[in-house]
């Protein structure tokens, strides 16, 4: 099966700064990389997602980029905004329809 | 992107009763649907797989007779906790996904507690 790894587990930073999570996975067939934002009480949304021909995606202040050889993707988020603030998840997409989830990211964009 | 409707967003249950969530695809047929077990600030536990029509695929450790999924159309699947314990109490999500896309998108959860 796959594994997920995912860095850092908290993340603080000030309005307006960058902030960058990090996944790792192990198996090379995975093909399909979305990340997710959760708030408090709610269901996971989609915020973007890379397909493993493409190195790099962005949307607007978001940001992935993804590094088959190494097999880590990354999420960037600039010019973070207090609503910014969630728990943000990646994920790995393996054979069809088979996600695996990393542990997750809270990420705290002070004021 | 797709909208994926799960009722009720909370529930609470009497020990020993059972419980049926439904989460519902709005705008696009969903092929499979995904249950997953979330704990407090814990990552989504995938609890089972099911494609319309067929039954569904468990992961290991989780009871089939005690968390009955039924996908019985391309926009509609249901997870029913039965003789629900103390211990079932968590937040369950469904997630749907096209067979022409691979996007999931995810229900808003339900938040079970049994008393």
């Amino acid at each position: 099966g796959e594994n997920v790894e995912q860095h850092p587990s908290t993340l603080s930073v000030q309005e307006g700064d960058s902030a960058v999570i990090k996944c790792t996975y192990s198996d090379s067939a995975s093909n399909y990389f979305p990340w997710y934002k959760q708030e408090l009480g709610k269901g996971p949304q989609l915020i973007i997602d890379i397909r493993s021909n493409v190195g790099e995606k962005k949307d607007q202040r978001i940001a992935v980029t993804l590094n088959k050889t190494a097999k880590h993707f990354s999420l960037h988020i600039t010019e973070t905004q207090p609503e910014d603030s969630a728990v943000y998840f990646c994920a790995a997409l393996l054979n069809f329809n088979k996600f695996y989830f990393g542990s997750g990211t809270k990420l705290n964009v002070k004021p | 992107g797709a909208v994926v409707s799960q009722h009720p967003s909370r529930v609470i249950c009497k020990s020993g009763t059972s419980v049926k969530i439904e989460c519902r695809s709005l705008d696009f047929q969903a092929t499979t649907m995904f249950w997953y077990r979330q704990f407090p600030k814990k990552s989504l536990m995938l609890m089972a797989t099911s494609n319309e029509g067929s039954k569904a695929t468990y992961e290991q450790g989780v009871e089939k007779d005690k968390f009955l999924i039924n996908h019985a159309s391309l926009t509609l699947s249901t997870l029913t906790v039965t003789s629900a314990h103390p211990e079932d109490s968590s937040f369950y999500i469904c997630s749907a996904a096209s067979g022409s896309r691979t996007e999931a998108f995810f229900g808003q959860g339900t938040r079970l507690t049994v008393v």
